[in-house]
Order: C-alpha cells, then structure tokens, then sequence
C-alpha cells in the first residue's frame, strides 16, 4: 500500500492568501484525522471525520480553517485567509477503526505563510 | 481533561548508551498508551503500545510497561543507535472515547552519536 498521501510536501504563500492541503488516506481506512505540528504547541488535533462524517472539529483555531472529505478517498484542508502563525506543518492520519488502535501518518505539509 | 507529560529534551547519548524517555499521564478509567515516533522529514509511526495495567509493549529493542499506580508509560532501550535518533511521542486515548480522541505529548528529541 502507499500510505497516507499528502500534498504538497512545501507551501509557501504570502499573508492573505488561500492555503489548500490535499490527503488521500489509506484504501479501506474509515476515519481520517488532521494535525498541526508547531515547536510552542506540539501535534494538535485540528479535525477528525468518520466515514467521510467530521466528528470532532473543535481543534480547529478559528473560522479561516475548514476541512472537507467529500468521499472515502479523499480530504482537504483549507485557510482562507492565512496568516504567518498558520506556519507549521499539517500531518494528516488515517485508520481502521476497531483494528488496533494504529494511526497511519501521512509525511506531511511544511506551510510557511510570509 | 486527559494529558500526556514527557520529559523535555533533548536526549544526547553515545551509541550503545541505555535509553530511558520517561512518561506520565493523566487520564480517568483506563486509557491505551503509545509511543509513536517521528523520523526527520517523516510523520510519527507506531513504535509500540499497551491497553491494560502492567502490559509491556515492545518493538525494535524497544519497550515500555504500562504503569497504573505510577501513571507513567517510559520508554527504554537497552543499547541505542545512531539510525534511533528522531522524536518520541507518548500518547494515550481516553478509555470514554474510544480510538478517535487520541492525546499526544509534546514529544522528546533522542539524538546518539556514534
């Protein structure tokens, strides 16, 4: 299998700008997850979706940020409009739920916003 | 709410050198435990796990026993490489919430000369 796919690998764009972040999971996985890595506040959970569902959105910061999966094999994360404490990297997960317990990480997005 | 704490690095050792990443956790009932870890340039993998009171996971040398009375989950290695260096996150989810919530710490930098 490929693995969690995700991309682009870099994204750099200026302020005020509309950032979109592509994850394709694993073929048969059903729940999907997206992460924000910074070094003052480590991986934190932004969103996770259930069977293309989200479940649980209130680890996204505020109303510039907005995830979507409109089917199994396929998600989007957006920020309209970006700013320079958006700058991190976005991993994005996949599972099996019930098998487990073990998440599956994409290599991530390094986002820098000037 | 439910945490993970992990002790800050980084963690500088010579190869062979004995590895001990210590963690403790916060939690009501009885979560599952992981240490995930993170490759430069790479998202976190599973390193190992344990889902009940004294379970010991183990994987590539590593392992860690699953501690109720001391909370703590730390990870040791008998003999490190150079090839272990990366980041090690300890994570639990919550026994109430299933796989979806699963909580990382904030992740220590092991780095082994040769």
């Amino acid at each position: 299998d490929a693995g969690v796919i995700q991309s682009p690998r870099h994204e750099v764009t200026e302020m005020g700008q509309e950032v979109t972040l592509r994850c394709k999971p694993i073929s048969g996985h059903n729940s999907l997850f997206w992460y924000r890595q910074t070094m003052m506040r480590g991986l934190e959970l932004l969103i996770y979706f259930n069977n293309n569902v989200p479940i649980d959105d209130s680890g996204m910061p505020e109303d510039r940020f907005s995830a979507k999966m409109p089917n199994a094999s396929f998600s989007t994360l957006k920020i309209q409009p970006s700013e320079p404490r958006d700058s991190a990297v976005y991993f994005c997960a996949s599972t099996q739920v019930g098998t487990n317990e073990k998440l599956f990480f994409g290599s991530g997005t390094q986002l820098s916003v000037l | 709410g439910d945490s993970v704490t992990q002790m800050e690095g980084p963690v500088t050792l010579s190869e062979e050198a004995f590895l001990t990443i210590n963690c403790t956790y916060t939690a009501t009932g009885y979560p599952s435990l992981f240490w995930y870890v993170q490759y430069p340039g790479e998202g976190l993998q599973l390193l190992l796990k344990a889902t009940k009171a004294d379970d010991k996971g183990s994987n590539k040398g590593f392992e860690a026993t699953y501690r109720k009375e001391t909370t703590s989950f730390h990870l040791e290695k008998g003999s490190v490489q150079v090839s272990d260096s990366a980041v090690y996150f300890c994570a639990l989810t919550p026994s109430n919430t299933g796989f979806q919530k699963l909580v990382f710490g904030t992740g220590t930098r092991l780095l082994v000369s040769p």
